[in-house]
């Protein structure tokens, strides 16, 4: 299996712009995680999906993040307007039950 | 609430040097507590868990519930340990969600 896989590798957007990260997970996880990392916050969990269907979202920011997971193979966050403050890596991570999370190599995303 | 608590945003120590980077949990009861690892450009990665009680890349961690921490400790670091570390906590039965801490950067000097 080729682990967690993650588009686009790289974004750069202008402030206003719609901005889509994409995330398959590995074949047979029925868990999905988004994550946020910055330097100021470390790693934040955005949302988490258990077999397709979102479980926790707190951690969402604002209105202005949505999320999606149409079936068990992919996922998608979705950034409407971005802003600059949403400049970040953004991680997708999955797992199968209680076992431990395999990241995948994030989306390094800068708002303009 | 859990709360992860790492104090040092940045370690920076000369190779051969021994290497402790402090991780300290807020949490009633019994967590599972794991280190991750993030190499640069690279993704981040199970270091070790406490149930493990193993010893990777020559880091430890030892689970002090009295003192609720979760220590990572290497004798003599190398500078390939260069990376950013992240001590997490997961609660026990239910669902598996990790709550991390900010993270420290470990830099090894040559």
């Amino acid at each position: 299996d080729a682990g967690v896989i993650q588009s686009p590798r790289h974004e750069v957007t202008e402030m206003g712009q719609e901005v889509t990260l994409r995330c398959k997970p590995i074949s047979g996880h029925n868990s999905l995680f988004w994550y946020r990392q910055t330097m100021m916050r470390g790693l934040e969990l955005l949302i988490y999906f258990n077999n397709n269907v979102p479980i926790d979202d707190s951690g969402m920011p604002e209105d202005r993040f949505s999320a999606k997971m149409p079936n068990a193979s992919f996922s998608t966050l979705k950034i409407q307007p971005s802003e600059p403050r949403d400049s970040a890596v953004y991680f997708c991570a999955s797992s199968a039950d209680r076992e431990i999370q395999y990241f995948g190599a994030g989306t390094r995303l800068s708002v303009l | 609430a859990q709360r992860v608590t790492q104090p040092e945003k940045l370690l920076s120590v000369f190779k051969g040097a021994p290497v402790e980077l402090k991780c300290n949990y807020s949490y009633s009861g019994s967590p599972e507590l794991f280190w991750y690892v993030q190499y640069s450009r690279q993704r981040l990665q199970l270091l070790l868990r406490h149930i493990s009680r193993e010893s990777i890349k020559g880091f430890t961690a030892d689970l002090n519930k009295g003192e609720t921490s979760f220590h990572l400790k290497k004798p003599f670091a190398q500078e390939e340990d260069s990376a950013m570390y992240y001590c997490a906590l997961a609660p026990p039965g239910g669902s598996y969600i990790p709550t991390f801490g900010r993270g420290t950067s470990l830099i090894v000097h040559p």
